[in-house]
């Protein structure tokens, strides 16, 4: 079973909608992190957090919203969906360790369309 | 602030062929530097990564990245390139902690030509 699961896999929606994206991990891991991946300009970090209390905004925040549930759920909404929104977003997480050096590790993504 | 430019949205090689992927970095602190790789419809997989221990790191799948200081670059190399490895790379870079963001590069789409 995958470490990092994301769901839906797909989704479109129309603008307007409210949609959630789940992320849930089996890494043990404290830290999660969602990003959003558009051609062209690599992945880009929205929301991040380093334990269930601690949530923490990215680069490109504004119109997101998210929610640590636990330890292994962190979920990505979008209150009400516009066209620029339509991207493929990824779920990530990290251990605690002090470093920079720490890995990442990646879910498969959400494609999201918005209509 | 730390930032990475990878030169060439596109590569394309023949098989067989050197495999060549440029980053170059900005970071205002020693970077800890990342390759990493998306194959079609998954997610990223971490390549290889700096983290000042060696300056040429070795990866897995056969790929390596040289940190060279002097030039603020971070290529990623392979001698022989095979069909599997047509994918897209991403470079990134973050500080010294790991409370620091990790920033992405635009990305390098490889394709591999039989």
């Amino acid at each position: 079973d995958a470490d990092v699961t994301q769901t839906p896999r797909n989704r479109i929606t129309k603008t307007g909608k409210r949609i959630m994206l789940e992320c849930s991990q089996t890494k043990g891991h404290d830290r999660m992190y969602w990003y959003r991946q558009d051609p062209g300009l690599g992945l880009r970090l929205i929301y991040y957090s380093f334990d269930v209390k601690d949530i923490n905004k990215g680069e490109i925040s504004d119109g997101y919203s998210v929610s640590r549930q636990a330890q292994a759920k962190f979920s990505l909404s979008l209150e009400s969906a516009i066209p620029n929104q339509t991207a493929l977003y990824f779920c990530a997480t990290s251990d605690r360790g002090q470093g920079g050096d720490n890995e990442q590790f990646f879910g498969p993504g959400t494609r999201l369309t918005v209509l | 602030a730390q930032s990475v430019t990878q030169l060439g949205s596109h590569v394309s090689v023949s098989e067989g062929a050197l495999v060549l992927l440029r980053c170059n970095y900005s970071s205002s602190v020693p970077p800890y530097l990342f390759w990493y790789v998306q194959y079609p419809n998954q997610g990223l997989q971490l390549l290889l990564k700096y983290t000042s221990a060696a300056t040429l790191v070795k990866g897995i799948n056969g790929f390596e990245a040289e940190f060279k200081k002097s030039e603020t670059s971070f290529h990623l190399t392979k001698p022989s390139a095979h069909m599997s490895d047509a994918a897209e790379y991403f470079c990134a870079v973050r500080g010294e902690t790991s409370g620091s963001r990790l920033t992405f590069g635009e990305g390098t789409q490889l394709t591999v030509n039989p």
